[in-house]
């Protein structure tokens, strides 16, 4: 059953620390992509990968970092720098060259206390 | 659930009846145009999506529009059912940036009335 996951679905931290959330996919994929989601706003991508120990930064990367070691895996890691880092984080996938149809994790929702 | 978007656009219609989701874009230099739904406490899926050199697609039981006279994207529902409330979200690729990556819109939540 081919699909893509994200763990775990709440996150909670206190403010000052690193989390990674994870994200796999058993799609066989090329493309990654994260993207934050905060209430009355649409999806804004933080980075993307197109192939495996490649990325790019997004429109929001400050305060985050990635790595793609393995085609299957892309995680995220908040770090302590992200200024307001409480959001829904949503992961997705594609194939190459085709990020019209991204397919999404159910996300995980990070609350920093 | 996962509060998508307290103060989003909202559209209600009646069981059954067809539903029409706008979007606006302001790039008119994008290669696509999608449409995704979000459930609450899930992450959005992909509906259906239209090239910018066409007009209209169909898919089960949706349609998308697109007027780049206007800048206008429209999604319609036929014969809405109470599975199909959800936030929809329309999203752009630009041209130009190799196609790298998607820009969304804000979203409307659409709830279905029994």
């Amino acid at each position: 059953d081919g699909g893509i996951t994200q763990s775990p679905k709440y996150l909670f931290r206190k403010e000052g620390q690193n989390v990674t959330l994870s994200c796999e996919q058993n799609l066989n994929h090329d493309a990654m992509y994260w993207y934050r989601q905060d209430p009355g706003q649409g999806l804004r991508l933080i980075y993307y990968s197109q192939i495996v120990n490649d990325f790019q930064k997004g429109d929001i990367a400050e305060g985050y970092s990635v790595s793609r070691e393995k085609k299957e895996s892309f995680p995220l890691t908040v770090t302590s720098a992200q200024k307001n880092p409480t959001a829904f984080y949503l992961c997705a996938s594609s194939i190459r060259g085709r990020n019209n149809e991204q397919f999404f994790g159910p996300g995980t929702r990070l609350t920093v206390l | 659930g996962e509060s998508v978007g307290l103060h989003l656009p909202t559209l209600s219609v009646q069981e059954g009846d067809n539903s029409i989701i706008n979007c606006a874009y302001s790039n008119s230099a994008s290669d696509y145009f999608i449409w995704y739904k979000q459930e609450s406490g899930k992450g959005p899926q992909f509906i259906i999506d239209i090239r910018s050199n066409m007009d209209k697609r169909q898919g089960q039981r949706v349609t998308v529009l697109l007027n780049k006279t206007v800048k206008h994207l429209s999604l319609q529902i036929a014969a809405t059912q109470p599975g199909d409330s959800a936030v929809y979200f329309c999203a752009e690729i630009p041209t130009g940036q190799g196609a790298q990556k998607l820009v969304f819109g804000q979203g409307t939540r659409l709830t279905i009335n029994p």
